[in-house]
């Protein structure tokens, strides 16, 4: 089944400065790859997701970078905000609507 | 609130004793997963439906698990014998017909097992 490898384990930055977070993938059949954003007690949000036809996605200060051929994707956030303060987690699929395999999370700490 | 509903928000339990968590999906999804949560984690899957037929179980799921949709539409996670190890975060999430992989994830049942 799919394996998916996340790092860093926590990130902590300073406010204004960006964050990136790396997720690597096990089977190349995936073709969907989600990120989601989950804050202390709450659920988990989608915050952005890129299918594997495209190799960058972009919403306002986040993006998504894909490389189908490393197996890996990245989580960037530009200009870091202290409500961007959560834990982080990347996914992959095989096939639409089929589950999702979560990476292990990233805890990122703005600090102002 | 339109979103995923699961009830309850927190289960605390004797070890032994049997649980059971429900979940109401968005209207309208046909997809509706269960997760498996624990501190400082990625969601682990453990079984989905798609309408009434649960489609595929994971290793995870021991016998003491079982899950049903009846009507396809909420569901319900029961544990029978809870061990200490089951001790979790229990997230449910739905979505839209195939073809729409976006999930949807309700707050969570946290279950403490004494």
């Amino acid at each position: 089944g799919e394996n998916v490898e996340q790092h860093p384990s926590t990130l902590s930055v300073q406010e204004g400065d960006s964050a990136v977070i790396k997720c690597t993938y096990s089977d190349s059949a995936s073709n969907y790859f989600p990120w989601y954003k989950q804050e202390l007690g709450k659920r988990p949000q989608l915050i952005i997701d890129i299918r594997s036809n495209v190799g960058e996605k972009k919403d306002q200060r986040i993006a998504v970078t894909l490389n189908k051929t490393a197996k890996h994707f990245s989580l960037h956030i530009t200009e870091t905000q202290p409500e961007d303060s959560a834990v982080y987690f990347c996914a992959a699929t095989l096939a639409a609507g089929n589950k999702l395999t979560f990476g292990g999370g990233t805890r990122v700490l703005v600090k102002p | 609130d339109t979103g995923v509903s699961q009830n309850p928000r927190h289960k605390i339990t004797k070890r032994g004793q049997n649980v059971t968590f429900r979940c109401d999906p968005i209207s309208e999804h046909n997809r509706l997963y269960w997760y498996r949560q624990t501190l400082g984690q990625g969601p682990e899957f453990l079984t989905y439906f798609q309408n009434e037929a649960q489609l595929e179980k994971s290793r995870l799921l021991s016998d003491r698990f079982s899950a049903e949709r009846p009507k396809g539409s909420f569901s319900t996670l029961e544990i029978q014998r809870t061990e200490q190890g089951d001790s979790a975060m229990y997230l449910c999430a739905s979505s839209p017909a195939r073809g729409d992989e976006k999930l949807f994830f309700g707050s969570g049942t946290q279950l403490s097992v004494l």
